[in-house]
Order: C-alpha cells, then structure tokens, then sequence
C-alpha cells in the first residue's frame, strides 16, 4: 500500500494553456474522486468514479474539465483553456466501496496556479 | 443541500491540554456519516474520527472524541493532551453514504509550547 500519488504536486500555468493532472489510487481501490480546494475553503466535490464509470459531476466541472479513468485503475483530469479562477489544489482521493460512509484516503494534492 | 459550518477559523490549546473543535450540519436525511479529517502543512488530508449516524455512542480514536448530538445537528471534536504534531487545519466533514463528502470551511489548530 503505496498511498494515493498525485502527480505534479505543483504547476504554473498561463492563462488559456490547457493542464492535466494524474492520479494513481491506492491499488485495490474500486472508487476515486476528485476534488478542488481554495485558499481558506474545504475542498468541494468535483467528480467520482467506480472502476472506469464516471457516476457523478459536480455543477463546479464546467465543461472545460474534463476527467476521466480508462481502465478503472489511474485517472486524469484536464482542464482547457484555463483561467485564473481556476487557480486552487486539485485532491484525488480513494476508496473501497462498502456499505457507505468508507474512509477516503487522500493524496497530496496539484497545486495550480494560473498566470 | 447538506452544508457544513465550522465557526471557529482558528483555535490555540496548550501542549498537553485539551480542547474542542465545533462543527455544525444541515441535513434532511436521518441516516448519514461524520468525519473530522485533519490537513497537516504536508496537505495531505488524514482521516482522524469518524461517526455513523445511526449510532447513538460517541466515536472515540485514542486521544481523538467526539460529542455527536443528532437532535442538535452538533458533532465536536476533543482532543486530549494536545501534541505539538496535532497542529494543523481541521475540517469537518458530512457524507449520506456514496462517499461524496461536503467539508466545512476548516478550523486551523495551533499548538503552543
């Protein structure tokens, strides 16, 4: 059990490039989410998948972001044409389907910063 | 929509003392789960408690409690002996069961020497 591993933990970007980030969940894990986290806020749900289905998306995935899980194992979430406003930590998380209210496990978080 | 309130922004303790984190939900449903998770300076956000709602019995993980009162929508976190490695931003957190949590706005915890 490696952890949840993000990848870059960090990326300046200009406004208007497009970005994608990279998140390898714990390995057993059937459920991975993405979040958005800004200064002085808890992070707000964006999107989930179990294996390689996307169940849900937030209001806050507007259609610039785009996420996906190919072989229900790592997961992407791009995001094009960027604006400032997009500037935050991006957190990936994991988990194990039960019965309900499983512990997530977090990685570390990308930190964007748009330019 | 569930919401989330923390009212304290910051919150200090004595090492060694005790002291309680205040969290308050909104919520329709009557069978949910509570989580405190804790985001040291690292970001990585760690699970310290959680509660099932259905359970009338406080959770309680070493030095880590919490007072859940259902009726009032109140879940508080108390940590005893307070350590210098308990420094770090709190947040509460609510889900009804598919995992998809709503975090409060976080209490950052100092710990004082």
């Amino acid at each position: 059990d490696t952890g949840v591993s993000q990848d870059p933990r960090h990326k300046i970007t200009k406004r208007g490039q497009n970005v994608t980030f990279r998140c390898d969940p714990i390995s057993e894990h059937n459920r991975l989410y993405w979040y958005r986290q800004t200064l002085g806020q808890g992070p707000e749900f964006l999107t989930y998948f179990q294996n390689e289905a996307q169940l849900e998306k937030s209001r806050l995935l507007s259609d610039r972001f785009s996420a996906e899980r190919p072989k229900g194992s790592f997961s992407t979430l791009e995001i094009q044409r960027t604006e400032q406003g997009d500037s935050a930590m991006y957190l990936c998380a994991s988990s194990l389907s039960g019965r309900g209210g499983e512990k997530l496990f977090f990685g570390s978080g990308t930190q964007l910063s748009v330019l | 929509a569930q919401t989330v309130t923390q009212s304290q922004p910051e919150m200090s303790v004595q090492e060694a003392e005790t002291v309680t984190l205040s969290c308050t939900y909104d919520t329709s449903e009557s069978d949910y789960y509570l989580f405190w998770y804790k985001q040291p300076p690292s970001r990585q956000m760690i699970l310290v408690i959680r509660q099932e709602a259905y359970k009338q019995q406080n959770a309680t993980e070493n030095r880590f409690s919490v007072n859940f009162q259902k009726a009032a929508k109140s879940f508080s976190l108390k940590i005893s002996d307070s350590q210098l490695g308990d420094a770090a931003m709190y947040f509460c957190a609510y889900t009804f069961g598919n995992e998809k949590l709503t975090f409060g706005t976080g209490t950052r915890l100092t710990i004082i020497p």
